[in-house]
């Protein structure tokens, strides 16, 4: 079935270090990918996406290319903040009918001073 | 601002009580979604619904139940709680179609003791 692998952590990094948080998938069709973040205490909420491959998703400084070729979708960021400290989710996009969405696990960021 | 709320945001019950955990979104989305968050597990879905009186199991849905009497709420039902639902539920919405984001809610704290 439908899946995705995304690096655990945690992560630590000091502040203006480059970021990037690996995510790769398995899907039968051709789904739109996603990344999502959670900040401390609050719900998920979208942080970029992309609906086809070779698209690049971009937001507040973080972006992810679908690549086909190699069924990934890493989150990269060149400078991190301390107010990027938060769980980072890839997740498949709807497909085949179904209107859900497959997560990976999460990756916990923390960004010290 | 469309929205989508949920309540209480904390609960404290004890093992064998019903509980019953809100869910409204004023986006008028078709598709609701409840997800339980655990430490090493992510997000799992519970239950989810396309439509009104649509509804339908997700990974999880042991314990739990869900009806959807209008397009705004999708009400979870936890029928007899036991220390196992012990978690953060999310509830979450959604147009149709591959590329739609689906928007989170605040989350729910439920400690069964």
């Amino acid at each position: 079935g439908d899946s995705v692998t995304q690096m655990e952590g945690p992560v630590t990094l000091s502040e203006e270090a480059f970021l990037t948080i690996n995510c790769t998938y398995t899907a039968t069709g051709y789904p739109s990918l996603f990344w999502y973040v959670q900040y401390p205490g609050e719900g998920l909420q979208l942080l970029l996406k992309a609906t086809k491959a070779d698209d690049k998703g971009s937001n507040k400084g973080f972006e992810a290319t679908y690549r086909k070729e190699t069924t990934s979708f890493h989150l990269e960021k060149g400078s991190v903040q301390v107010s990027d400290s938060a769980v980072y989710f890839c997740a498949l996009g709807p497909q085949g009918g179904s209107e859900k969405l497959v997560f990976g696990k999460g990756t916990k960021l923390t960004v010290n001073p | 601002d469309a929205e989508i709320t949920q309540s209480p945001r904390h609960k404290i019950t004890e093992t064998g009580r019903q509980v019953t955990l809100a869910c409204h979104q004023t986006w008028n989305h078709n598709n609701m979604f409840w997800y339980r968050q655990d430490l090493g597990h992510g997000l799992r879905l519970i239950h989810y619904s396309y439509g009104v009186h649509d509804t339908n199991k997700g990974e999880v849905s042991d314990g739990y139940s869900v009806s959807r009497s209008n397009t705004e709420d999708l009400p979870l039902t936890l029928e007899s709680a036991a220390s196992s639902q012990t978690s953060v539920y999310f509830c979450a919405s959604s147009e149709s179609g591959r590329q739609e984001t689906q928007y989170f809610g605040p989350g729910t704290r439920l400690l069964v003791l």
